[in-house]
């Protein structure tokens, strides 16, 4: 079975930095593109974040509201996906999901992971 | 690429079919022939879950009663006869172009009369 589950959400000062992780397991994570897609409160889904596998070399997309700001990388051999969120504003207030694509879109999601930005 | 859902609300009667309509601002149509066009269902308090992808694409899973269809910039999502089950929110999302975010559509929220 498909597991996706990430944590390093909470509450932190606009300005700052956290590193959110996602722990893969019940499939082969090194042969997957994976993203991070975020809920804000009471609104839609955005994705944010892209980083491909080893043989797309590893290339990463972002969306234009956090790019240069978030960071997306990879370690597969831990299964693990990541996001490094600088700079963060209040706006970035969301659940953050973490999904494997699979025939070219997202078909598994984690639980998600809750960051709010606030003083 | 934009993509825009309409109508965002959708009051349906038990039984009774419901569609949902999806147009992007540019072809999605691949050179490759593909249509890199997802929609997918989020329950009250749950994370999404796909339900078609490439156009028409049922995941496994997902009851026939849900079917993908469209081309080129104009999408629909169909539901043949909606069941309680079936109440939450609905997004198409494009994945043919990976460049200036705005994947996702808004959002139709789905509710029964």
């Amino acid at each position: 079975e498909v597991q996706l589950v990430e944590s390093g959400g909470g509450l932190v000062q606009p300005g700052g930095s956290l590193r959110l992780s996602c722990a893969a397991s019940g499939f082969t994570f090194s042969d997957h593109f994976m993203d991070w897609v975020r809920q804000g409160p009471e609104r839609g889904l955005e994705w944010i974040a892209r980083i491909r596998n080893k043989a797309a070399s590893y290339s990463i997309e972002y969306a234009p509201s956090v790019k240069g700001r978030f960071s997306i990388s990879r370690d597969d051999s831990k299964n693990t996906l990541f996001l490094q969120m600088n700079s963060l504003k209040i706006e970035d207030t969301a659940v953050y999901f973490c999904t494997r694509d699979r025939s070219g879109a997202a078909d598994s999601w984690g639980q998600g992971t809750l960051v709010t930005v606030s003083s | 690429v934009v993509m825009t859902q309409s109508p965002l609300s959708l009051p349906v009667t038990l039984g009774q079919p419901a569609s949902i309509s999806c147009r992007s601002s540019q072809s999605l149509e691949r050179s490759d022939g593909n249509t890199y066009l997802s929609w997918f269902q989020q329950r009250p308090g749950q994370s999404p879950r796909r339900l078609i992808y490439r156009l028409s694409n049922r995941e496994s899973g997902v009851p026939d009663r849900f079917s993908g269809s469209g081309s080129g910039s104009d999408f629909t999502l169909k539901i043949s006869r909606v069941e309680a089950e079936d109440v939450g929110v609905y997004y198409c999302m494009q994945s043919s172009y990976w460049q200036s975010g705005g994947n996702f559509g808004q959002g139709t929220k789905l509710e029964i009369k």
